[in-house]
């Protein structure tokens, strides 16, 4: 049964970097059919997705965070993990990692990541001085 | 990249059938139909409960149906259960610009 965990440091400063990692057990991170993605819930609010990499190394980002974000995977370790730079109180919140169906848009004539179909229990990322 | 709007709650009695509606433009729910649905429990993980529209995964009671109308997808629940209560996200491709974007959430109360 395929398992996620994220894991990392659970309180982060002002203007620094968060770091988090998620493992997968129970499967290979380098299944073609796949993308692994990360999600954030801040405090009381809703669901807001990140981005995500296919093993192969192609990347999509939330415009909005496009410019703080870096999502990299390692094949080797089956982990693939999250980025944010320049944090602020802003982004504190429940991340979650989670694996998602490959999709193809003809549209533009090339993979995306698609719906979640398994998730981590998520780790809460508190960024305060 | 604004989110796709969801009513903040909505309620029903056990038995009955509620429908949540996400409203987008068609740069996004209207362009495709890759419209997903995820159900919420408190203090719990998201799971998958629709996905292309109207597909339900293994395991998703078939009390769960999805179904699009322009730039408007929605999730109807039918025969409510009190264990249906929870937050319910719409998500949607808006396309190579925009990429990914959620719906701000409904919260579903069984009367």
């Amino acid at each position: 049964q395929l398992q996620l965990q994220e894991s990392g440091p659970g309180l982060v400063k002002p203007s620094e970097t968060l770091s988090l990692t998620c493992t997968v057990s129970g499967g290979s991170i380098s299944i073609s059919s796949y993308y692994w993605g990360w999600v954030r819930q801040p405090p009381g609010k809703g669901l807001e997705w990140i981005g995500s990499i296919h093993y192969g190394g192609s990347t999509s980002y939330n415009p909005s965070l496009k410019s703080r974000v870096t999502i990299s995977v390692d094949t080797s370790r089956n982990q693939f993990s999250l980025k944010l730079s320049s944090v602020t109180a802003a982004d504190t919140a429940v991340y979650y990692c989670a694996r998602q169906l490959k999709y193809y848009d003809i549209l533009t004539g090339s993979y995306i990541p698609y719906y979640f179909d398994s998730w981590g229990q998520g780790t809460v990322v508190t960024v305060s001085s | 990249q604004s989110a796709l709007t969801q009513p903040a709650s909505v309620s029903g009695s056990p038995g009955q059938s509620i429908t949540i509606f996400c409203t987008g433009t068609s740069s996004d729910v209207g362009s495709s139909n890759l419209v997903s649905w995820y159900q919420q429990l408190p203090g719990k993980v998201p799971k998958l409960m629709i996905y292309e529209g109207n597909k339900r995964p293994s395991g998703v009671s078939n009390r769960f149906s999805g179904s699009k109308s322009g730039n408007t997808a929605s999730l109807t629940i039918s025969g409510l259960q009190a264990e249906d209560e929870a937050d319910y996200y719409c998500y949607s491709y808006g396309g190579s610009s925009t990429s990914w974007v959620f719906g701000g959430g409904t919260k579903l109360t069984v009367l």
